[in-house]
């Protein structure tokens, strides 16, 4: 059984670009969650999705960031026009269905750099 | 204030024990986790303890809560080079949908 994967490891873009972030949850999962790792600093949350569905986007910046999880593929991250203070690890973690209080499950993550 | 702290770095010798130590402010909080990060690496769960238990242990690693001074701590026992990594600690509730929120990490180094 796989892990969570994310694609790509990293990712350069120049500012005013565009950056998609992929993530494919472990099989059988139906929870995605994104978070964002400042360097020398802990992972801050951004947006819990289940199939189809956006459950809590509190933590996603007011514009340029979107996310999806179709039904069928991986979940995207998208980072329109993106600035310099994009820079960052984004984490993507699945978790199965259900209400326990979860174990997430983390990829990898992906490292954009803006340059 | 950060909802969950820790201090940023700890370094010990091969063979001691290694006691990481988080505060955190929800009193609610139902879940307490340590997660370790390899460099390049995504998060990986040690660990976790409910909000109603005060110990848990699991082989090398014991974990301590004291609920009433919201402090977590994680005990490595003979601590290897293999543990350097950062150590983060995070807290849940069922309010939150049980989307943790993480401290900033510890960045534990073993020397030998």
């Amino acid at each position: 059984n796989a892990g969570v994967m994310q694609n790509p490891r990293h990712l350069v873009r120049r500012r005013g670009q565009e950056a998609r972030l992929r993530c494919s949850p472990m099989k059988g999962h139906s929870h995605v969650y994104w978070y964002r790792q400042l360097p020398e600093e802990g992972l801050k949350f951004m947006v819990y999705l289940q199939k189809e569905n956006i459950i809590d986007e509190s933590g996603m910046p007011k514009e340029r960031f979107s996310a999806e999880f179709p039904k069928e593929g991986p979940s995207i991250l998208r980072i329109q026009q993106v600035v310099r203070g994009d820079s960052a690890a984004y984490f993507c973690a699945s978790s199965p269905p259900g209400d326990w209080g979860n174990e997430q499950f983390f990829g990898p993550g992906t490292r954009l750099t803006v340059l | 204030g950060e909802d969950v702290e820790q201090s940023l770095f700890l370094s010990v010798r091969e063979g001691d024990s290694s006691v990481i130590n988080c505060t955190y402010t929800d009193s609610s909080s139902t879940y307490l986790y340590w997660y370790k990060q390899e460099p390049g690496a995504g998060l990986q769960l040690l660990t976790y303890i409910f909000s109603n238990m005060d110990m848990k242990q699991d082989q090398r690693l014991t974990v301590l809560l004291n609920k009433k001074d919201k402090h977590l701590s994680l005990r490595i026992a003979d601590t290897q080079t293999g543990d350097s990594a950062i150590y983060f600690c995070a807290e849940s509730t069922s309010g939150g949908s049980y989307i943790p929120t993480f401290g900033r990490g510890t960045s534990l180094i073993v020397h030998p």
